[in-house]
């Protein structure tokens, strides 16, 4: 069963300007969740994170927002750069260190 | 400073054979985890070492089995490959910091493609 979904499997966005991919999460003992980008032929690269106890984290031009009494979080990318173009994964675990879950991704397009 | 190396890059295999890959953590890292990335899904969790011992396992069959070494490197062993075994292998370490910082990430190596034929 699925337990972090990420139901968009694609996003094009053009340069300069927001990019935001979403993910649904169904387990309520999820207490830290990350996104990872991933290029072609490469292993996944940590992005941001979150804990449960926050509802925003910042780090640059990237910033994660957690809802979670809706099992929703989305990561912002702002101003979105054609080297952002890439999948990206949500991720979570129920004790940090332990298992990641991770969603199928969202493929990310940044067009000059 | 290395990252996570795993080798070998790529492989092919038949149904029916054992395969053994190899993983080497990132300096200052303890941890070792394992993931199996099916084309168009996302990484499904193996099971993670940590002091030469399997510490958590995810919804793999006993086929999968895996080493951890003193020095943290690690293994993962498929036994009677199949067709579905087919696959991007990752490794990520991670440090298993204990007190005040609760939260680490795991970073990931590049992965060994397994093709089983």
């Amino acid at each position: 069963d699925q337990q972090v979904k990420q139901n968009s499997p694609s996003l094009s966005v053009q340069e300069g300007r927001i990019s935001i991919l979403n993910c649904d999460y169904t387990n309520s003992m999820f207490d830290y969740f990350l996104w990872y980008k991933k290029y072609p032929a490469e292993g996944p690269t940590f992005l941001i994170s979150i804990s449960s106890i926050k509802d925003k984290n910042e780090d640059g031009r990237f910033t994660v927002f957690l809802n979670k009494s809706a099992k929703h979080l989305s990561l912002h990318i702002v101003p979105s750069q054609p080297g952002d173009s890439a999948v990206y994964f949500c991720a979570a675990s129920e004790n940090s260190g332990y298992a990641l879950n991770f969603g199928k991704g969202t493929s990310l397009l940044v067009t000059p | 400073d290395a990252g996570v190396t795993q080798s070998p890059t790529h492989l092919i295999k038949t149904r029916g054979q054992q395969v053994t890959l190899r993983c080497s953590p990132k300096s200052g890292h303890d941890t070792v985890s394992w993931y199996q990335q099916a084309l168009g899904q996302g990484p499904q969790f193996i099971f993670q070492y940590y002091e030469e011992e399997e510490r958590q396992r995810g919804n793999f069959p006993d086929r999968f089995s895996g080493h951890q070494f003193p020095n943290y490197s690690s293994e993962l062993n498929v036994n009677a490959l199949l067709l579905g075994d087919s696959a991007l292998y990752l490794c990520a370490s991670s440090s298993d910091v204990r007190g005040e910082i609760p939260y680490n990430e795991q970073f990931f190596g590049p992965g060994t493609r397994l093709t089983v034929l």
